[in-house]
């Protein structure tokens, strides 16, 4: 069965510190990849996506997501967090052939400390 | 202006109850997606059109209905409201070969 994984619930970093969001997938191929930020009561905001070429992807807001094949990996990092970087991160997955089809990950909160 | 937009914001309702939600677009794309949203399930593809004379049934479409009057509009409706639908409930727009989509600020729905 095609699942999207985010094994972290909850994430608490230091401002400044770096920050890596882990997303596993299981499909049969090499799907199409998305983050999205939600911040505190708003909507979700596309941050970057993955569909082929340079597995380094580079989004908004100084985050980037490396794309590992063998891993099956879609993992999103930032150098040096804000503290408007605390919010909730979901990891997307759809298949190339079934529009439609957005699969989440249940997410990861991150929690911004002074 | 936002480019996807909902209404209402905020509803509280009984039991019972038929609730319709709606979401308008202004980016032009042709597919619009309902999703429901509960802690730690991320969100689940409730209904999903690709265009206004098609509708599609997606992952957890029991106790709901869509309408798609028009491109730019694409309602969801509970016929008969249920605690379990309690939840944060999302609009998506979608657009180009991969599907990249663009979602509306929620509508958080309480049923008492």
């Amino acid at each position: 069965a095609q699942s999207v994984t985010q094994p972290d619930i909850h994430i608490t970093v230091s401002e400044g510190a770096s920050l890596e969001l882990r997303c596993n997938y299981s499909y049969g191929a090499t799907p199409y990849l998305f983050w999205y930020v939600q911040s505190p009561g708003q909507g979700l905001q596309l941050l970057l996506k993955y569909f082929s070429g340079d597995t380094l992807v580079q989004g908004i807001k100084g985050f980037e997501a490396e794309f590992k094949r063998s891993q099956s990996s879609f993992n999103l990092r930032k150098p040096s967090v804000h503290w408007s970087d605390a919010a909730e991160y979901f990891c997307a997955v759809a298949a190339t052939d079934s529009w439609g089809k957005l699969q989440f990950g249940a997410g990861t909160q991150v929690v911004v400390t002074p | 202006d936002a480019d996807v937009t909902q209404t209402p914001r905020n509803r509280i309702t009984k039991t019972g109850k038929r609730i319709m939600l709606e979401c308008s677009q202004t980016k032009g794309h042709d597919r619009m997606y309902w999703y429901r949203q509960d802690p730690g399930l991320g969100l689940r593809l409730i209904y999903y059109s690709f265009d206004v004379k098609d509708i599609n049934k997606g992952e957890i479409s029991d106790g709901y209905s869509v309408s798609r009057q028009a491109q730019a509009k694409f309602s969801l409706s509970l016929e008969s409201a249920i605690p379990n639908q309690t939840a944060l409930y999302f609009c998506a727009t979608g657009v180009g070969v991969t599907d990249t989509q663009y979602f509306g600020p929620g509508t958080r729905l309480t049923v008492l």
